[in-house]
């Protein structure tokens, strides 16, 4: 079942601009990742934070977490057309380890 | 390294035909997951092993669907008698180990399957 909602669904940027979205959740986490995805295809693993986190970065992406409102969120700074892709945040909430996702999120850099 | 690789990446068949799609995990991985992803449903888990059981096959669709896992590696995912709404991309990815706060999952690039 799908825990992750991602919003904006959709959004359009130029190049160079930062993009923003955000991802909620229902139950108790051990950690949140975020995946890009092209062309439907594979998913590529952008940056896992923990339950006990707040905020993490890597190269251009900053990401933060909010457990008591059950929600985190992906920056990415200074976009470049290469960003167009779609975005999903997934909860690791089992003790298996599957993954939850969102809908995805569509973002289209303008070059 | 190599990643977790995927055969075969397209696999088109006929109603009521049998499939099975092959996963190699990242070497040392000792959890591997399958899950789907269709226009309908979004990404959706299908089966977990840990080394080569499998403790959660809650997310297979239907008895139809089965997995296994060889020598803690290899996965081959089979689909029998296959139905249009079979049709999805198949997705694999693995894990050092399984569940906590340290699960990064890396993902194959994907089976597309089309049942006609």
């Amino acid at each position: 079942s799908q825990q992750g909602e991602e919003d904006p669904q959709a959004l359009s940027i130029q190049e160079g601009e930062n993009a923003t979205m955000n991802c909620s959740y229902k139950t108790s986490i051990n950690n949140l990742q975020w995946y890009r995805q092209n062309s439907g295809r594979g998913l590529v693993h952008l940056i896992l934070i923990r339950s006990n986190e707040r905020e993490k970065h890597s190269g251009r992406l900053r990401v933060t977490l909010d457990t008591s409102k059950k929600s985190s969120s992906l920056l990415i700074t200074a976009s470049r057309a290469a960003d167009t892709a779609s975005y999903f945040c997934a909860t690791d909430f089992h003790r298996s380890g599957r993954l939850a996702f969102g809908k995805g999120n569509q973002v289209v850099v303008i070059p | 390294g190599a990643g977790v690789s995927q055969s075969p990446s397209n696999k088109v068949t006929e109603k009521g035909k049998d499939v099975e799609l092959r996963c190699d995990p990242i070497s040392g991985h000792t959890a591997l997951y399958w899950y789907r992803q269709s226009l309908g449903q979004g990404l959706e888990f299908l089966i977990y092993f840990q080394g080569n059981s499998a403790p959660d096959k809650s997310g297979l669709p239907s008895d139809r669907f089965s997995a296994e896992r060889t020598g803690g590696s290899v996965s081959t995912l089979t689909i029998q008698r296959t139905q249009q709404e079979d049709s999805a991309v198949y997705l694999c990815a693995s894990s050092l180990v399984a569940g906590g706060a340290y699960n990064e999952q890396f993902f194959g690039p994907g089976t597309r399957l089309t049942v006609l």
